[in-house]
């Protein structure tokens, strides 16, 4: 069965300490991505990955960083949490032509 | 950027057709996809349409791309309560793998 696990679901924490949220994959795809979801602004691409090794930013990358170290692996990474970066994340993988087919059940981070 | 609209909220009575509409801004588009979100859960993809198509079926979905008029549509057919989500537009531009989002439909389907 075709998954995209997040963890983890929920998570409350604090200004400043460094929070990672694992995104990982049983398809063996190529092509990852993390988006943001708030009211209002629907979902916001942060970061991609094409493959291994090669990521890029999406519209809001600041605050944020990933790594593909491996390919069903796509972690997100907040070494300095803010209040703005309360959200809905929700990691994603592509399959035929890279589409962001398969989501995540969502993580929902709330920066105190 | 890419820029994606569409209307916030649809209302439709059980058993009508729904037609959800979007429009974007990049001509270099490439892709254009439909996804759904339950309350609670992730966005599922419902199709997609390549920007050299006019038109694509698939069961109770029908979707229409007008790429002169930057304009792209969903029709449910047959609305059933259980069609009753959020539903994004999303456009994928040529030659890069950004997807730009549009800030979600809410359809809401009364009995």
């Amino acid at each position: 069965e075709a998954q995209v696990t997040q963890n983890p679901r929920y998570l409350i924490t604090v200004t400043g300490k460094k929070l990672t949220v694992t995104c990982s994959q049983n398809m063996n795809h190529e092509y990852m991505s993390w988006y943001r979801q708030d009211p209002g602004l629907g979902l916001r691409q942060i970061y991609y990955s094409m493959n291994v090794e090669v990521t890029d930013k999406g519209d809001v990358p600041e605050g944020y960083k990933v790594s593909r170290k491996e390919k069903r692996n796509f972690p997100l990474i907040l070494e300095s949490p803010s209040p703005n970066q309360t959200s809905l994340y929700f990691c994603a993988t592509g399959g035929v032509s890279n589409q962001p087919q398969h989501f995540g059940d969502g993580t929902r981070l709330s920066i105190l | 950027g890419e820029d994606v609209e569409q209307s916030l909220f649809l209302s439709v009575r059980e058993g009508d057709s729904s037609v959800i509409n979007c429009t974007y801004t990049d001509s270099s588009s490439t892709y254009l996809y439909w996804y759904k979100q339950e309350p609670g859960a992730g966005l599922q993809l419902l199709t997609y349409i390549f920007s050299n198509m006019d038109m694509k079926q698939d069961q109770r979905l029908t979707v229409l791309l007008n790429k002169k008029d930057k304009h792209l549509s969903l029709r449910i057919a047959d609305t059933q309560t259980g069609d009753s989500a959020i539903y994004f537009c999303a456009v994928r531009t040529g030659g890069y793998q950004k997807v730009t989002f549009g800030i979600g439909t809410k359809l809401q389907v009364i009995p």
